[in-house]
């Protein structure tokens, strides 16, 4: 069966340190990965996507960046957080035609 | 560009009566509808989706929704609630092959369940 892991669940940075957070899917192959963000009262908000490995779309300009290096692994960085990227970040997998998408259980970034 | 409208921030509902969470979209051509519901602190579960063919969908945990076209909307309905329903429920839209439309999910409606 096909499973969306995120990690960590939680994470507490301080203003300026570099951020990673990884999502990994399993059994599937070569899908179509996102990644959300979803602040206080305005919903979720794509970041970024991608359709393979290396092949990455931003659909809006921030502070942060992502990265496929394998098939089914994405990831989110940034080199500086602010205050602002605090948030609960969700990544997603578009399994094609009727299937609709799978969330990971996300990730929830606090900026201090 | 595709957008959903939730216009109910928040919603509170007896335990046992009936449920009706309202979503408007706006979209070029048919849409792929979904609901998804969230615990807090947890990700998305999906609880049904529209893609084509009967316009009543069946979901998970005894929730339908019914998709209109004239009136551009897919609302969320129980007949009875329970305690454990309170979340926060969105409803989004997207194509069906992925890709850089992803989904387009309102701003989402918080369920507040009373005794």
């Amino acid at each position: 069966s096909q499973t969306i892991h995120q990690w960590p669940a939680t994470l507490v940075q301080p203003v300026g340190s570099p951020l990673s957070l990884e999502c990994t899917v399993e059994g599937t192959s070569n899908p179509n990965l996102y990644w959300y963000r979803q602040a206080a009262g305005r919903g979720l908000q794509l970041l970024f996507y991608s359709v393979g490995i290396g092949q990455i779309s931003s659909e809006v300009p921030q502070n942060l960046s992502a990265s496929r290096p394998q098939d089914r692994q994405f990831i989110l960085s940034s080199k500086k957080l602010l205050l602002s990227d605090s948030g609960f970040y969700l990544c997603a997998w578009h399994r094609g035609g009727a299937y609709g998408y799978t969330f990971g259980s996300g990730t929830r970034l606090t900026v201090v | 560009a595709q957008s959903v409208t939730q216009p109910d921030i928040h919603i509170t509902v007896s335990e046992g009566a009936s449920l009706e969470l309202r979503c408007n979209y706006s979209y070029g051509a048919t849409p792929y509808l979904f609901w998804y519901v969230q615990s807090p602190g947890q990700g998305l579960q999906l609880l049904l989706k529209y893609f084509s063919g009967d316009t009543l969908v069946q979901g998970i945990k005894g929730f339908e929704a019914e998709f209109k076209r004239s009136q551009s909307s897919f609302n969320l309905r129980k007949p009875s609630v329970h305690w454990s329903d309170a979340a926060e429920y969105f409803c989004a839209v997207g194509t069906s092959g992925g890709g850089a439309d992803g989904l387009t999910f309102g701003k989402g409606t918080h369920l507040i369940i009373q005794p």
